[in-house]
């Protein structure tokens, strides 16, 4: 079965300071995603990737950077977070051809930035 | 634009009616749809997915949708809920087979 996993799963971080979520897929997907949930906005796309080495802007990258070192991990980066910030993010995967349609979502990070 | 209107953001229904939680979308083309259920403190899993044909699709647990391109419509549907469906549901687009685009959201609560 497809498995998704993020690291941290809680994270409190303070303003203007670095954070990083970390994925893992072990799908041999090649397309991941990150979104970020909060509350009246359902999942938002912040950026996602098509393979190793690639990285492309979602619905709402200000603020975020994300990097694809190889097939299996993508990470958010938030070079200085902000408390507009704080919110559960998710990482997904997705396969090749039709059923890179589906995505297996990973059990999330609740990030709290003070 | 490509976008999704889930227009209730809450729906209680008793244990052993019957569900439907609306979804409706805007896109020029056919995309392709989907639902998700999330329980708390968990991932989203796929409920159900339409990509073409059938307009009817059945899904994990009981669950049904059908897809109407003249009302734009995805509408999730069962004919008797379970306490255990209490979650919150998600409808999304894919107008490309790769990102999706998702609806806020339908907290659903079964009581007895």
């Amino acid at each position: 079965e497809a498995a998704v996993t993020q690291s941290p799963r809680n994270k409190v971080a303070v303003t203007g300071g670095k954070v990083t979520l970390s994925c893992n897929q072990t799908n041999n997907h090649n397309n991941m995603y990150w979104y970020r949930q909060d509350t009246g906005h359902g999942l938002r796309l912040i950026h996602y990737s098509y393979g190793a080495g690639s990285t492309e802007k979602g619905d709402i990258p200000d603020g975020y950077k994300a990097s694809r070192p190889s097939q299996e991990n993508f990470s958010l980066i938030l070079e200085l977070a902000t408390p507009s910030q704080t919110s559960v993010y998710f990482c997904a995967s997705g396969g090749l051809g039709e059923s890179s349609y589906e995505q297996y979502f990973g059990p999330g990070t609740r990030l709290t930035v003070l | 634009a490509q976008s999704v209107t889930q227009p209730d953001a809450r729906v209680t229904v008793s244990e052993g009616a019957s569900l439907q939680l609306r979804c409706k979308y805007s896109y020029s083309a056919t995309p392709y749809l989907f639902w998700y259920v999330q329980y708390p403190r968990q991932g989203l899993q796929l409920l159900l997915k339409y990509y073409s044909g059938d307009p009817v699709v059945q899904g994990v647990n009981s669950f049904e949708a059908e897809f109407s391109k003249s009302n734009s419509s995805f509408h999730l549907q069962k004919a008797s809920v379970h306490w255990s469906d209490s979650a919150v549901y998600f409808c999304a687009l894919s107008p490309s087979g790769t990102y999706q685009r998702f609806g806020t959201g339908t907290k659903l609560q079964v009581v007895p």
